[in-house]
């Protein structure tokens, strides 16, 4: 049990478009899901928590009209990265927190290519 | 602050143990978790332990919370070369449930 599907696995985009990433929690009801990324060789970085129903909490430093997240679903999180640029080119990796525990279980991650 | 450290690096002969260190600074941590990274993929929780845990121990891994000194290990027994990967520890303060996670250990196991 707890598995979390992220699509796509590898994107690759031209400058000026947008890209959504889906973040599903298959087999358990997600309340809080999470949005991280993360920089070759370096750690991943929080970059908003999102809520069911709610608006998602953005980090210190994360563009709330950059990147457009979505919590409509107790399984289904977006990500949307706006008017993509090469500087947003990253691994992008989401996890989701079941209620009954205290743990985040993570997805597979997206690696963004923005040309 | 609310610095994760870790060392970068650690190079272990197949079938020895390793030893991954990390150190905290927020004392009100709750939970303290061991995650595992292969290349281009996402995290895989290994383990976790609660605040007011000493040790715990799941087949070949043994965590170790110090929590006088904000310091947490993972020993890995017996190391295989699918063991290598890179490992985080991360966080969890008691408000809220944000991870804060270290910058991660290259683990390399050479056969």
């Amino acid at each position: 049990g707890a598995v979390v599907s992220q699509h796509p696995s590898w994107v690759i985009c031209k400058s000026g478009t947008s890209v959504k990433i889906e973040c599903r929690s298959l087999d358990f009801q997600a309340t809080t899901m999470f949005w991280y990324r993360q920089f070759p060789k370096q750690s991943l970085m929080l970059m908003a928590t999102s809520n069911e129903g709610s608006k998602a909490t953005y980090e210190q430093g994360v563009e709330k009209d950059k990147f457009l997240i979505n919590h409509a679903s107790l399984t289904l999180s977006t990500l949307t990265v706006t008017s993509a640029h090469p500087e947003d080119s990253s691994f992008y990796i989401c996890s989701a927190g079941r209620q009954v525990e205290d743990i985040q279980y993570f997805g597979a991650g997206t690696r963004l290519s923005v040309l | 602050g609310e610095d994760v450290e870790q060392s970068l690096f650690l190079s272990v002969r197949e079938g020895d143990s390793s030893v991954i260190n990390c150190t905290y600074t927020d004392s009100s941590s709750t939970y303290l978790y061991w995650y595992k990274q292969e290349p281009g993929a996402g995290l895989q929780l290994l383990t976790y332990i609660f605040s007011n845990m000493d040790m715990k121990q799941d087949q070949r891994l043994t965590v170790l919370l110090n929590k006088k000194d904000k310091h947490l290990s993972l020993r890995i027994a017996d190391t295989q070369t699918g063991d290598s990967a890179i490992y985080f520890c991360a966080e969890r303060k008691a408000a809220g449930n944000k991870l804060t996670f270290g910058g991660g250990t290259r683990v390399l196991v050479k056969p």
